[in-house]
């Protein structure tokens, strides 16, 4: 089974700041058979970007996907306050698998 | 606009069988473009396959919930449901039914529904 290990745990920023977000997976993912999902309080996960770098239908242009093999990243350009949330990253390359999560707070 | 909504008992006695249903509404569960999925979140944690229905009816179920998982479809009423036995309390989570997005092997989750918690305690 592919471990996706997600860091930081938490990631303090301000609004207008970047956000970098990591998802190392323990063995190589095929394809970047890799996505990412948002979080909100209370609320379903959201998906934000498929085959790791490709934007969900309406998904903001601040949010950008990139990687391939064992290291993945989720950059947020330019942080609106409706950004914080848990993020996590999930592979489908072999067999499917989610990461731990990384909590985005407002510093 | 495809909906996806799970139904099913808050809370489930110790030992007996959690039973979920979702409803998918604005969509055909039998279109064959997709496959459905019980995913669930413990209290405080992260995302957990439970398993997926493929467009073939057949299913996959995560290993250390094999023994006790049955997901089924029933596609008269466009729904797809979920059975887990011989609950405990480490099976209170919330409840989410997901479509699948098919690619390689499994795929991803594009549409996701609200959630249910169900809460194991006698």
């Amino acid at each position: 089974e592919i471990v996706l290990t997600q860091s930081p745990g938490t990631l303090s920023l301000s609004p207008g700041e970047r956000a970098t977000l990591s998802c190392r997976a323990s063995q190589s993912v095929s394809s970047r058979y890799l996505a990412w999902y948002q979080q909100k309080p209370g609320q379903a996960p959201r998906l934000l970007i498929s085959g790791a770098s490709s934007r969900a239908t309406g998904i903001p242009d601040r949010f950008t996907g990139s990687g391939s093999g064992t290291d993945f990243t989720l950059t947020i350009s330019k942080l609106e306050p409706e950004d914080f949330a848990v993020y996590f990253c999930q592979q489908y390359g072999s067999s499917l698998t989610f990461g731990q999560g990384t909590r985005l707070e407002i510093k | 606009q495809v909906q996806l909504q799970e139904t099913g008992p808050g809370l489930v006695k110790p030992s007996q069988t959690l039973s979920l249903t979702c409803t998918v509404s604005g969509g055909s569960i039998s279109s064959g473009r997709y496959f459905w999925s019980w995913i669930r979140q413990q209290p405080g944690e992260g995302l957990e396959l439970i398993g997926i229905i493929y467009n073939s009816g057949s299913t996959n179920y995560n290993p250390s919930l094999n023994s006790r998982v049955t997901i089924s479809e029933d596609t008269s009423k466009n729904q797809f449901s979920l059975k887990l036995r011989s609950v405990t309390a480490a099976d209170t989570a919330v409840y989410y039914c997901a479509r699948v997005i098919p690619d390689y092997g499994a795929g991803y989750f594009d549409l996701w529904g609200r959630g249910t918690l169900v809460t194991v305690s006698s």
